[in-house]
């Protein structure tokens, strides 16, 4: 099935450093939707963005809907070590397409 | 809390014996998913229920059922378990206008 492209894979950063990773798509989405799952767990919603060129922040974290609506980013500033994780892009091309495509994750790791 | 619940956490089951697992929620959502999410992959989507109406995916194999009895309840059957539909089950729930899911905790299953 089609995926998005999530980049980086992963990332080793120290404690305190900017994260940015981003998603690209050959076609449009209607909604991005930004997770974040810890191991065993289920994906827990960041930020999710509605509209072409949407700006939004949820504490540290920062997204943005890409102005061509096929991509997207997500920027974590001041990292701490309970940002470790897999964080995951998914878009939405709403209307009766409930299906969310997915990207294939980045993985985070955080040096205290 | 409004919240996705999902249980047993953790499901041990033998091979070829049937299996279910249970979702409910207290968002008062119209739309429920079912995933399978195996080790470093994205989830993927098994079928949804919109409101009563149950849509399957093309290459959901018929080894999963789902049953949906109320809104706040789903249930995924698994009628002959298979070592590889060992993997973590995660149910979603949206409302229908705006098509955001949030996520349970998950139920890993193991299939020995």
């Amino acid at each position: 099935g089609q995926q998005l492209n999530q980049s980086p894979q992963s990332m080793f950063i120290q404690e305190g450093e900017d994260v940015s990773m981003n998603c690209t798509s050959s076609s449009i989405f209607n909604t991005w939707l930004w997770y974040k799952q810890d191991p065993g767990e289920g994906p827990v919603l960041l930020i999710a963005l509605y509209k072409a060129g949407e700006l939004t922040s949820n504490g540290r974290l920062t997204a943005q809907f890409g102005i061509t609506r096929k991509d997207s980013f997500l920027n974590i500033s001041a990292s701490i070590p309970s940002d470790v994780g897999i964080y995951f892009c998914a878009g939405q091309r709403g209307g009766n397409n409930r299906k969310l495509i997915w990207g294939l994750g980045t993985s985070l790791a955080v040096n205290p | 809390d409004a919240m996705v619940i999902q249980n047993p956490r953790y499901q041990v089951t033998q091979f070829g014996k049937p299996v279910t697992l249970s979702c409910s929620q207290t968002l008062n959502h119209n739309v429920m998913y079912w995933y399978q999410q195996k080790s470093s992959q994205a989830p993927k989507l098994l079928f949804h229920y919109y409101d009563k109406d149950f849509n399957n995916e093309a290459d959901t194999p018929d080894n999963f059922q789902s049953r949906r009895p109320n809104t706040s309840f789903c249930f995924l059957d698994i009628r002959s378990p298979g070592l590889g539909d060992a993997a973590m089950y995660l149910c979603a729930t949206a409302h229908s206008g705006q098509e955001t899911q949030y996520f349970g905790p998950g139920t890993r299953l193991l299939v020995l």
